[in-house]
């Protein structure tokens, strides 16, 4: 398995729900990564986790909070987002922090 | 501070056609340096990478990239493009990624 999945695909949440984003790989990678992209932007980095700790924080809002419940999976817990939040949301993992990363589809959120 | 300049936000280029896409960075430690590319409606693929040794490295689908040292310098190159290379390319440096504004490119038939 050589691939990076993140569930769901899309995402509509209003202002006041909880929603969270999923993110898996099964490549025995030990670091995993939360982007933020805008439409025609680059990806921005969001997190890191290394060997399941978070080891990088960009300054993110406390609205997102990750998760690193294993080495397989990354989650991105959202609650009390603005609509400037809406933008494709990237997961990346790397065999360690420093490696060449593998990106998965995103999810496209929409925060009406 | 780290940053990553990609001097052409859109190139347009028929096919056949040469391709240099400009990339500049700073950066005050070692480097890592890679390419992505973006498919219109896929996720980011690496292209290629430099860690070390030869400044000259070779990716996929026929592009390569040259590390000049002296002028910071990471710059993509393709011989000859193909309508299947319209995508937006990423300049990227360091361990976490940091990555340029990127660049459209345009490939008419």
């Amino acid at each position: 398995d050589t691939e990076v999945t993140q569930t769901p695909k899309h995402l509509v949440m209003g202002m006041t729900n909880k929603k969270s984003l999923k993110c898996e790989q099964h490549m025995g990678h030990r670091a995993m990564y939360w982007y933020k992209q805008k439409a025609k932007k680059p990806p921005e980095l969001m997190f890191v986790y290394s060997y399941e700790k978070l080891s990088i924080n960009e300054s993110v809002p406390s609205r997102f909070s990750p998760e690193c419940p294993n080495s397989s999976l990354l989650n991105l817990h959202l609650h009390a987002l603005q609509p400037e939040d809406s933008a494709l949301y990237l997961c990346a993992s790397s065999l360690s922090k420093g490696e060449t990363q593998y990106f998965g589809p995103g999810t496209r959120l929409l925060v009406l | 501070a780290q940053s990553v300049s990609q001097h052409n936000h859109h190139v347009i280029l028929s096919e056949a056609a040469s391709l240099e896409l400009g990339c500049n960075y700073s950066y005050g430690g070692t480097v890592n340096l890679f390419w992505y590319v973006q498919y219109p409606g896929q996720h980011l693929q690496l292209l290629l990478k430099y860690f070390s040794g030869d400044p000259l490295v070779k990716g996929i689908k026929g592009f390569e990239a040259e590390f000049i040292k002296s002028k910071f310098s990471f710059n993509l190159r393709k011989p000859s493009v193909q309508w299947s290379d319209t995508a937006e390319y990423f300049c990227a440096v360091t361990n976490n990624l940091f990555f340029g504004t990127g660049t459209r490119l345009t490939v008419i038939p």
